[in-house]
């Protein structure tokens, strides 16, 4: 069955270190999207690529970073950790730009 | 910034029981999405509502849309304690086609 992985699913790491939190999905679907979720904001979009070599900035894009070489993944990274990204981290795709989208199930990021 | 904003924060009843949340939005939209979460999972997409659309049904799930008030309602019938999750709303239009979530309703089923 298709499905939409994450790795790694717990990380903890230090202030200014760079952190990359992958996302994989066999769906082949163009579209993937990156969020975070703290407490009492819901989800908040950070990047998202609607196909191969195109990515672009969300709401809450500042500290963070993605490349889309391919169709399955979708890799997020924090250039220099900071503490206001401790968060939860998904992943989703979609198979088109207005539809229903399928998540994967988080990556909890503590940074210290 | 959020467009959706559930109502209430929190709902708890007995099994059985229908449960009714609701979401209010500021602009206006293609379609509006409800999705599940359960404790420490990813979110489940459950229907989609599009603008011309006035309810919806599946299982025991129906939505309904009021676009002249901007708000939608999810009512899950006969309530079972399987359905004990945070429920969000998510809409588009307030960044173009892209989904803004709401901070989401918490439901506690009871058995």
């Amino acid at each position: 069955d298709a499905e939409i992985t994450q790795s790694p699913r717990h990380k903890i790491t230090e202030t200014g270190r760079q952190v990359t939190l992958a996302c994989h999905q066999t769906w082949n679907h163009n579209n993937m999207f990156w969020y975070r979720q703290d407490l009492g904001h819901g989800l908040r979009l950070i990047h998202y690529s609607y196909g191969v070599q195109d990515t672009n900035k969300g709401e809450v894009s500042d500290g963070y970073s993605v490349s889309r070489s391919n169709t399955e993944d979708l890799p997020l990274t924090l250039e220099s950790a900071a503490s206001s990204q401790t968060s939860v981290y998904f992943c989703a795709s979609s198979e088109s730009t207005e539809g229903p989208q399928y998540f994967g199930p988080g990556t909890r990021l503590t940074v210290l | 910034s959020q467009q959706g904003e559930e109502d209430p924060q929190a709902l708890s009843i007995q099994e059985g029981e229908n449960a009714t949340m609701n979401c209010s939005y500021k602009t206006s939209i293609n379609n509006l999405q409800w999705y599940r979460q359960n404790s420490g999972r990813g979110l489940v997409h459950l229907i989609l509502i599009r603008s011309n659309e006035r309810e919806k049904h599946s299982g025991r799930l129906r939505v309904t849309l009021d676009t002249s008030k901007k708000s939608s309602s999810l009512l899950i019938t006969a309530s079972r304690a399987a359905d004990t999750a945070s429920y969000f709303c998510a809409t588009d239009g307030l960044y173009g086609n892209k989904l803004v979530f709401g901070a989401g309703t918490i439901l506690r089923v009871k058995s």
